[in-house]
């Protein structure tokens, strides 16, 4: 089935500093991916969805200047939080569908778990 | 997306079949049901999705009433790892394809 992978699955950084993730789709191509935030025991929220060759869309109260989206590729997404404080703490999360309907199944990655000391 | 309604939990015993309801009465006609579920710790899996037929696929089957405003997510037999969080979404014609989770349905199997 199609896979997405996510990297890394675990990051510590420290306050001030930036953090990059990525997201890339393994056995397909994907011109849109979206990127959810979850905070503990709470519902994935949707922060963005990232256009290939284009600007991302993000949801309102998203920083754009703050969660940096670039999608290079096919398949390939990434996530920059930039000056990441403690409050930007939280399980980050790209999905990714193979075809561009919604009759098609979005798969997701296993998650970034970032914890901002 | 369209709102869906779940119960926040469940229980039930291992080995035994799980009928998980959702209730989306606002759902339009052209509107996607789709079921995922999400493991501690993971990201979502997608289980199954439907339009207007009762679909089965290897992980569950998905029952979509008549009139639609509502589907049943059946595991046949619950194991262990079936516990996880189960999302009902409705797929809208002309959204941007996202998917909006609701609070979804906290499964626990029983040993």
């Amino acid at each position: 089935g199609a896979v997405v992978s996510q990297h890394p699955s675990r990051v510590i950084c420290k306050s001030g500093t930036s953090v990059k993730i990525e997201c890339r789709s393994l056995d397909f191509q994907a011109t849109t991916m979206f990127w959810y935030r979850q905070f503990p025991k709470q519902s994935l929220m949707l922060m963005a969805t990232s256009n290939e060759g284009s600007k991302a869309t993000y949801e309102q109260g998203v920083e754009k200047d703050k969660f940096l989206i670039n999608h290079a590729s096919l398949t390939l997404s990434t996530l920059t939080v930039t000056s990441a404080h403690p409050e930007d703490s939280s399980f980050y999360i790209c999905s990714a569908s193979k075809g561009d309907t919604i009759n098609s199944p979005l798969h997701f990655g296993n998650g970034t778990r970032l914890t901002v000391t | 997306d369209a709102k869906t309604t779940q119960p926040n939990s469940m229980e039930s015993n291992e080995e035994e079949p799980v009928h998980l309801p959702c209730n989306h009465s606002t759902i339009s006609g052209t509107d996607y049901i789709h079921w995922y579920r999400q493991l501690p710790s993971q990201g979502p899996e997608y289980v199954i999705h439907g339009l207007t037929s009762n679909v089965n696929n290897r992980m569950a089957s998905l029952a979509i009433a008549e009139d639609r405003k509502s589907s049943t997510l059946i595991l046949h037999r619950a194991t262990l790892r079936d516990a996880a969080v189960y999302y009902c979404i409705l797929r809208t014609s002309g959204s941007a394809r996202q998917l909006t989770f609701g609070s979804g349905t906290q499964l626990t199997v029983l040993p």
